[in-house]
C-alpha cells in the first residue's frame, strides 16, 4: 500500500525559508517522479514542482522558479522542497503528489497524495 | 504561459447527469487528468489520459477530449458526488490545473 506523508510546514514572515520533506513508501520509490502541489486557502490547486525518478531532471512554475529548489534522495525515498524568499502568496497546503511515470511529461498524472502540509507567511 | 479554463459551478439533480468542460488552446492534443477533491480531503484522481478510469472509480465517471475542450461527464449524479473538479493538462514542461469547477448536488 502506498503511503506518503509531508511535513516541515510552519508560521514564517516574508522573506523567510523553509523545507518541507515528503517520506514515501509501499513502492519503487526511485521509478518515479513526485511533485509538490499547493492550495492557498480556500482556492484551487497549482503545481509548483516536479522532479524525476533519478533526480537528474526537474521542472518549476514560473512563480516559484529561482526561489524553489526540489530534490530527492532516493536512499531515503524522500524529497524535499527548499524554499526561499517566501511571500504572502506562497500561503497553503503543500501535497505532496506520486507521478504515474518517471519522468514527468504528457502522459503523466498524480495517482497518489498526502494529506499535505500547512505553510503560512505572514507578517 | 498555458491555461486551462473551467466554469466555477455545475449543479446537478440526483439521478440526473453533470458535465464538467476544460477549454484550452489545442486541449485535444494533450492528455487531461480529472480530479475530485471533496472539503477537507486531498485530490483523487478520476480520469487519466484524457477517458481512462482508476481501479475503484465508479463506471458513472467518464470522460472525453476534442479539439479544445475535455468534458468530464458524470451519469447518475450521487450526493457523495458533490465536490471540487479539477482538470489537469502538460504543457511546455509543466503541469497545469484548472481553477476548479464545484459540482453541487441539488
Amino acid at each position: 500500500e502506498v503511503h506518503i506523508l509531508e511535513s516541515g510546514g510552519d508560521l514564517l514572515q516574508p522573506g523567510g525559508s523553509l523545507r518541507l520533506s515528503c517520506a514515501a513508501s509501499g513502492f519503487t520509490f526511485g521509478n518515479y517522479a513526485i511533485n509538490w502541489v499547493r492550495q492557498a486557502p480556500g482556492k484551487g490547486l497549482q503545481w509548483v514542482a516536479g522532479i524525476s525518478g533519478s533526480g537528474g531532471m526537474r521542472h518549476y512554475a514560473d512563480s516559484v522558479k529561482g526561489r524553489f529548489t526540489i530534490s530527492r534522495d532516493n536512499s531515503k525515498n524522500t524529497v524535499f522542497l527548499q524554499m526561499s524568499s517566501l511571500r504572502v502568496d506562497d500561503t497553503g497546503i503543500y501535497y505532496c503528489a506520486k507521478d504515474f511515470i518517471s519522468p514527468m511529461s504528457e502522459t503523466g498524472y498524480f495517482d497518489y497524495w498526502g494529506q499535505g502540509t500547512p505553510v503560512t507567511v505572514s507578517s | 504561459s498555458y491555461e486551462v479554463t473551467q466554469p466555477p459551478s455545475v449543479s446537478a439533480s440526483p439521478g440526473q447527469t453533470a458535465s464538467i468542460t476544460c477549454s484550452g488552446d489545442k486541449l485535444g492534443s494533450k492528455f487531461v487528468s480529472w480530479y475530485q477533491q471533496k472539503p477537507g480531503q486531498s485530490p483523487v484522481v478520476v480520469i487519466y489520459q484524457d477517458s481512462k478510469r482508476p481501479s475503484g472509480i465508479p463506471e458513472r465517471f467518464s470522460a472525453f477530449s476534442s479539439e479544445n475542450t475535455a468534458t468530464l461527464t458524470i451519469s447518475g449524479t450521487q450526493a457523495m458526488d458533490e465536490a471540487d473538479y479539477y482538470c489537469q493538462a502538460w504543457d511546455s514542461n509543466t503541469y497545469v490545473f484548472g481553477r476548479g469547477t464545484k459540482v453541487t448536488v441539488l
